[in-house]
């Protein structure tokens, strides 16, 4: 089952302007990583944040994480045509057999308009 | 450059006939994943791999095996292809286990069924 929600699930900014996604999720997490997937392409890792931080930042992209409210926010800063993605929060948990694995939530499509 | 390959892009099969997809790496990962994305879906595990030990989601249908002769491949076997199983297949590897690490995605295979 689909650990996280994301909102809003379309999104559609002119370009310049900042995005922001938000992502809750319903059980306690080890961590949360964001990946963005281009059009029926596979997914791309943007950020890692681990349970016990509360921001980070790459680059145009500023995560947050409030493990008291179950949810993520993940901001992109001027943002570009090449932005135009599904974004997608996933929580992680560590495997028995080992490995990580990765519930995705519902995923936000990005459209950045020129 | 390091990466995950799977082949083929785009495989059409017919009703009830076996299609076995493949996904190599030259990362070296010890573990490997096999995702369904079904359309405007989260990707959802199907198994994964910590070198030759196998690990089924307990969701996962019977009709979808998965075989790892060596660290590099990996290949998703559907026995038996129901319409309902027509999806991108997305494979994954990580580093470790005990820890949480991103995931590298191949490109994904479109998989029809007719």
């Amino acid at each position: 089952s689909q650990q996280g929600e994301e909102d809003p699930q379309a999104l559609s900014i002119q370009e310049g302007e900042n995005a922001t996604m938000n992502c809750s999720y319903k059980t306690s997490i080890n961590n949360l990583q964001w990946y963005r997937q281009n059009s029926g392409r596979g997914l791309v890792h943007l950020i890692l944040i681990r349970s016990n931080e509360r921001e980070k930042h790459s680059g145009r992209l500023r995560v947050t994480l409030d493990t008291s409210k179950k949810s993520s926010s993940l901001l992109i800063t001027a943002s570009r045509a090449a932005d135009t993605a599904s974004y997608f929060c996933a929580t992680d948990a560590i495997l028995t057999g080992g490995g990580n694995k990765l519930t995705f939530g519902t995923g936000t499509q990005l459209k950045v308009e020129l | 450059d390091a990466m995950v390959i799977q082949n083929p892009r785009y495989q059409v099969t017919q009703f009830g006939k076996p299609v076995t997809l493949s996904c190599s790496q030259t990362l070296n990962h010890n573990v490997m994943y096999w995702y369904q994305q079904k359309s405007s879906q989260a990707p959802k595990l199907l198994f994964h791999y910590y070198d030759k030990d196998f690990n089924n989601e307990a969701d996962t249908p019977d009709n979808f095996q998965s075989r790892r002769p060596n660290t590099s491949f990996c290949f998703l076997d559907i026995r038996s292809p129901g319409l309902g199983d027509a999806a991108m297949y997305l494979c994954a590897t990580s580093r470790d286990r005990a820890a949480s690490y991103e995931q590298y995605f191949g490109p994904g295979t479109r998989l029809t069924v007719t």
